[in-house]
């Protein structure tokens, strides 16, 4: 069956850095783009970030673009969220979610992973 | 800009109850095309990731009991759930994907 495990959340200054990772298995994952949706403390759902299958696009909510950044090995079924310049806004869980779509996004969130937690504090 | 957005924001329902959840999307999500509403609705649990219920405004996910349902068309949209259950207490959300940058409304608490 479908598996997402998100790792590498934390705790990090205003204007850090952080990586997130997210392990895929059970599908072909070289066929399916990949979702970033986060979820402030309490609050409700944010669709962060989407790369399609074959990396050859991402698209981005305007809050993070130019800070995060979306990348897919397809040789390590991994999908990555590079964050830099982070605020305090952006204090979340992470959550990267499988696309329904084959070979084509549908924006779906078909499969999500349990999430990771990102705080941004001094 | 797409904007959903959902309305009750809480809603105490009981047992056995019907619970209705609406969703309002700023523009249209029926692709003229393939006459279909590019919107979904995800259930998410107390320390749960979300879980896809609906897609295509009106299509239960396998393994979704039947007491869920899905209609609307355009920029309204309604779930509903007959005979409410414990287990359904949770956060509901509706999300469009008709753009390409998909948007979730602001969710729905449901409570018994």
């Amino acid at each position: 069956q479908v598996q997402l495990v998100e790792s590498g959340g934390g705790v990090v200054q205003p204007g850090g850095s952080l990586t997130l990772s997210c392990a895929a298995s059970g599908f072909t994952f070289r066929s399916y783009g990949m979702h970033w949706v986060r979820q402030a403390p309490g609050k409700g759902l944010e669709w962060v970030a989407f790369i399609r299958f074959d990396t050859s696009n991402a698209y981005y909510i305007d809050s993070v673009k130019g800070r995060f950044t979306v990348s897919k090995d397809n040789s390590r079924n991994t999908v990555s969220l590079q964050m830099n310049g982070l605020r305090g806004e952006d204090t979340a869980v992470y959550y990267c979610a499988k696309d329904r779509g084959y070979r084509s996004p549908d924006g779906l969130l078909e499969n999500w992973g349990q999430g990771t937690l990102v705080t941004v504090s001094s | 800009d797409f904007v959903v957005t959902q309305s009750p924001d809480s809603l105490a329902v009981s047992l056995g109850e019907r619970a209705t959840i609406n969703c309002k999307s700023s523009q249209s999500v029926l692709y003229s095309s393939n006459n279909k509403n590019y919107l979904a609705w995800y259930q998410q649990k107390p320390g749960q990731p979300p879980k896809l219920l609906i897609s295509w405004a009106s299509t239960r996910e396998s393994g979704v009991p039947d007491r869920f349902s899905g209609s609307g068309s355009g920029t309204d949209f309604t779930l509903t759930i007959n005979s409410l259950q414990a287990e359904d207490v949770a956060v509901y959300y509706c999300q469009q994907y008709y753009d390409t940058l998909p948007a979730f409304g602001q969710g729905t608490k449901l409570e018994i």
